[in-house]
């Protein structure tokens, strides 16, 4: 079975503040995807990144960033310099690789950036 | 450029009146979603469609159906809506099982 688990419920920072958010993963199978979404107050989600589980490089993309460690079964996600827009429920979610593989999301992360 | 269509946005049924909520995609992907999502929780998948092949999830209650007539539409059939099925429904794709699922904005249910 797969688990994903995402310990923050809500992180409240001031605007530029960096902030990170956690998620922790559970799965048996060998080779597996890892993702973030942002849930805006809008509802859409917003697909932000797949990693793959052999991949272990961590990735930039302007002032987000995802650190991730196989060997704690990891896969964080950092916001530098955090705006107002950034307010959203960010989810991290598990997937295998096999044909009729699903995703397995966590209850995840409200972040608050107030001004 | 909308890529995920899901209509209508905004659906109020009665209780027990048959409910049809549409999504259509312009991505030519293989997979289709649906999940549900209710206040604060994380959404719930409740079956996808593989081209043709219909999946359902062991725990969706017999009340969900779902079409999906050609590669662009899927419906989510609610026979007979009740108080519980009030929720935000979603609707994504995927080119394949495990790539990226793309969102569209949901249609918010009420049941009165």
């Amino acid at each position: 079975a797969q688990k994903v688990t995402q310990a923050q419920t809500e992180i409240s920072v001031v605007e530029k503040e960096d902030v990170t958010l956690d998620c922790v993963y559970e799965t048996r199978d060998t080779t597996y995807y890892l993702f973030w979404y942002k849930q805006p107050p809008s509802g859409e989600l917003v697909f932000l990144i797949r990693r793959n589980s052999f991949d272990e490089q961590n990735e930039i993309s302007g002032r987000y960033s995802w650190n991730f460690q196989k060997s704690t079964s990891s896969f964080n996600f950092t916001i530098t310099a955090s705006q107002v827009v950034d307010s959203a429920v960010y989810f991290c979610a598990l997937s295998g690789t096999s044909g009729y593989s699903t995703l397995t999301f966590g209850k995840g992360t409200m972040l608050l950036v107030s001004p | 450029d909308a890529m995920v269509i899901q209509n209508p946005r905004y659906q109020v049924t009665q209780f027990g009146k048959p409910v049809t909520l549409s999504c259509s995609q312009t991505l030519n992907h293989n997979v289709m979603y649906w999940y549900q999502q209710k206040s604060s929780q994380a959404p719930k998948l409740l079956f996808h469609y593989y081209d043709k092949d219909f999946n359902n999830e062991a725990d969706t209650p017999d009340n969900f159906q779902s079409r999906r007539p050609n590669t662009s539409f899927c419906f989510l059939d609610i026979r007979s809506p009740g108080l519980g099925d009030a929720a935000m429904y979603l609707c994504a794709t995927s080119r394949d099982p495990g790539s990226e699922q793309f969102f569209g904005p949901g249609t918010r249910l009420t049941v009165l």
